[in-house]
């Protein structure tokens, strides 16, 4: 079992709807939660990052943790086409110093 | 301006040569890594240095060499090169070590291409 599991995509959503990220990990101990987001032939760049159960909303974004479920996810409202890309779950230990990413899902946003 | 510099951006090379990839950052982050990055996206990490200390040394061929003169700066040499050693290689800094919370900001990439 992967540590951090991802739905590879392409997810394809229309543009002005909302699109649904899910991502689960393996180890119980993870304390911090983040979402990166890739486009093509780039560098990852922080979204957003989360530690405790609940929702949490930046901008279009809202990211959604479940310890119980080991289950994290990613909310994009009116979703445009420049969110098309590739986002990275990734889920960290707060005794450790190393972050465990997720093999990522690509999002196409369609007109 | 830019936060995490990586040099060079692009790399080609035959098997077997020795090549180096310079990192740098200007954020006065105390902890740095080495990220590779596959063909399927998959973002592993190589090694992290805290303050110019080896933290993080995964499981990784001891044909990859990172240096770290000073907490700005962690370099990658690779010996002997091979064909699986192609890929994009990330830089990114942190500025904690050790916390719950640690937001990495990553360099531009060096893509990688042994021929």
């Amino acid at each position: 079992q992967k540590e951090v599991e991802q739905n590879s995509g392409p997810l394809s959503v229309p543009e002005g709807a909302i699109a649904s990220l899910n991502c689960t990990y393996s180890d119980r101990g993870s304390q911090s939660f983040f979402w990166y987001r890739q486009y093509s032939g780039k560098s990852p760049e922080l979204i957003m990052f989360i530690y405790s159960n609940g929702d949490k909303e930046d901008g279009r974004f809202t990211a959604q943790l479940n310890k119980a479920s080991q289950y994290v996810s990613l909310l994009i409202r009116d979703s445009q086409p420049s969110d098309s890309a590739t986002y990275l779950c990734a889920v960290k230990r707060s005794s450790a110093s190393k972050i465990i990413f997720g093999s990522g899902t690509r999002l196409s946003i369609r007109p | 301006d830019t936060a995490v510099s990586q040099t060079p951006k692009y790399l080609v090379t035959q098997m077997g040569n020795d090549k180096s990839i310079k990192c740098e950052q200007n954020l006065g982050h105390d902890t740095m890594y080495w990220y590779k990055q596959d063909s399927k996206k998959f973002l592993k990490i190589m090694f992290s240095y805290n303050n110019k200390e080896l933290i993080i040394n995964e499981t990784v061929p001891n044909r990859f060499s990172p240096k770290s003169p000073d907490k700005a700066h962690l370099n990658l040499h690779i010996n002997s090169l091979e064909l699986g050693d192609s890929a994009v290689y990330f830089c990114a800094s942190s500025p904690t070590g050790g916390g719950a919370v640690d937001t990495q900001y990553f360099g531009p990439g060096t893509r990688l291409t042994v021929l």
